[in-house]
């Protein structure tokens, strides 16, 4: 069964850059680039900041980055803020036309 | 303004069913897929159920197979989900989702719904 794993927390300080990695363990998650990254607030519907593992919507900051390489992707915040304090979860598709969740990870910002 | 709007949930018993709708507007339905994804209170995300626009590729998370059905209806912009032989741990908050890709899948969900709550209890 495909999974997709991440660390439980990753914290920096104001300014600072974080990286949040998203490890695979499926050989679609090496061949398809469809990876996708979410920011969840307490109590606030999920919202995409990353889509195909590097492209960011419409109206989401460029501070926010993403990269794959192998059964590795990563979420890369830049100039960290209060505001980016939420979980992050990576989400990919998986065999057999499903899609999996990573589990969630905290980010503090000291 | 592109909108999704869930309902259906409620309170039910162990064993038996529900259905969840999901009424969108705001953009072309018939172009993208869509997704069924629940999150248990104060636990992660986790993606229940996606069908492609033409409902020809559909999938389910092997702990729903059998149980949950997923289906569209492009004349009137809806996405449902048919639970049965419901279970304590389908408790959560169900969120339609609306993929960022045009016709196949991307598994990036770009619009969601407010969400619709289930409880499976006795």
């Amino acid at each position: 069964q495909s999974a997709l794993t991440q660390p439980a927390s990753v914290s920096g300080s104001p300014g600072q850059s974080i990286t949040i990695s998203c490890t695979g363990n499926s050989s679609d998650f090496v061949i398809y680039n469809l990876v996708s990254w979410f920011q969840q607030h307490p109590g606030k519907v999920p919202k995409l900041i990353i889509y195909e593992a590097n492209k960011r919507p419409s109206g989401i900051s460029n501070r926010f980055s993403g990269s794959k390489s192998g059964n590795t992707a990563s979420l890369t915040i830049s100039g960290l803020q209060a505001e980016d304090e939420a979980d992050y979860y990576c989400c990919s598709y998986a065999t057999g036309n499903t899609g999996v969740f990573g589990g969630r990870t905290k980010v503090t910002v000291l | 303004e592109v909108q999704l709007v869930e309902s259906g949930g409620g309170l039910v018993q162990p064993g038996r069913s529900l259905t969840l709708s999901c009424v969108v507007s705001g953009f072309t339905f018939d172009e993208f897929p869509m997704h069924w994804v629940r999150q248990a209170p104060g636990k992660g995300l986790e993606w229940v159920a996606g069908i492609s626009w033409n409902s020809y590729s559909i999938g389910y998370v092997d702990s729903v197979k059998g149980r949950f059905t997923i289906s569209r209806d492009n004349a009137k912009n809806s996405v449902y989900l048919q639970m049965n032989s419901l279970r304590r741990e389908d408790t959560a908050l169900y969120y339609c989702a609306k993929d960022v890709g045009k016709l196949v899948p991307h598994y990036g969900m770009d619009v969601w719904g407010q969400g619709t709550t289930v409880t499976v209890s006795s």
